[in-house]
């Protein structure tokens, strides 16, 4: 079945640098995407990524694509206080057009 | 634009009422849906519709019913509340569908079910 999983929680010092990790069950997903969700509001789309790329860089955000492992991650360098939210991962499955599939979400706590 | 607005921010119903939750956007946008979000879970996504007079069920579509008779506004209806239902609901749109267009997703209503 689909499934993405997410670590529940991340805990890093402000400056330093974030990883984000997410896994998926559909080798077939067409395009994965890392949502972000402050206190309080909606979810903000920050960046996705087609199948047939590995890697996507967007000023401070990376994000990693290993097909073979059904791994996906979000590199967010020089992490401010700012960044502190939930960070959703999220895939389309194959046959699943209009159905986003969302992890359980990651907690980024940025502190001094 | 607005966006994709929602109301009521908040809700509390018994069981047994019924609620209608609405959502509008302003940007055109043909694709909709519907997500409940629970602790631990992420988003499922209960109704969508991809066009005035078009939606289909999503994930967990039980206890929901949906109607789309313009482009703008598309409300979910809980016809008989249940505390299954407490959660956090989220209305999305999009030009397209999700997999080639960014999803604005609304502020969210929480409601709460005794």
């Amino acid at each position: 079945g689909e499934d993405v999983e997410q670590s529940l929680f991340l805990s890093v010092r402000e400056g330093d640098s974030s990883v984000i990790n997410c896994t998926y069950t559909d080798s077939s997903s067409t395009y994965l995407y890392w949502y972000k969700q402050e206190p309080g509001a909606g979810l903000q789309l920050l960046t996705y990524i087609f199948s047939n790329m590995d890697m996507k860089q967007d000023q401070r955000l990376t994000v990693l694509l290993n097909k073979k492992d059904k791994h996906l991650s979000l590199r967010i360098a020089d992490t401010q206080t700012g960044d502190s939210a939930i960070y959703f991962c999220a895939e389309i499955p194959s046959g699943g057009y209009n159905k986003l599939i969302f992890g359980a979400g990651t907690r980024l706590a940025v502190h001094p | 634009n607005a966006g994709v607005t929602q109301t009521p921010k908040f809700q509390v119903l018994k069981t047994g009422q019924s609620m209608t939750l609405q959502c509008a956007q302003d940007m055109n946008h043909e694709y909709m849906s519907w997500y409940r979000q629970d602790p631990g879970m992420g988003l499922r996504l209960i109704h969508y519709s991809v066009g005035a007079g078009i939606t289909d069920q999503g994930e967990v579509p039980n206890g929901y019913n949906v109607s789309r008779s313009t482009t703008e506004d598309f409300p979910l209806r809980l016809l008989s509340a249940a505390p299954s239902q407490t959660s956090v609901y989220f209305c999305a749109s999009s030009r397209q569908g999700a997999n080639q267009e960014t999803q604005y997703f609304g502020p969210g209503t929480r409601l709460l079910v005794l």
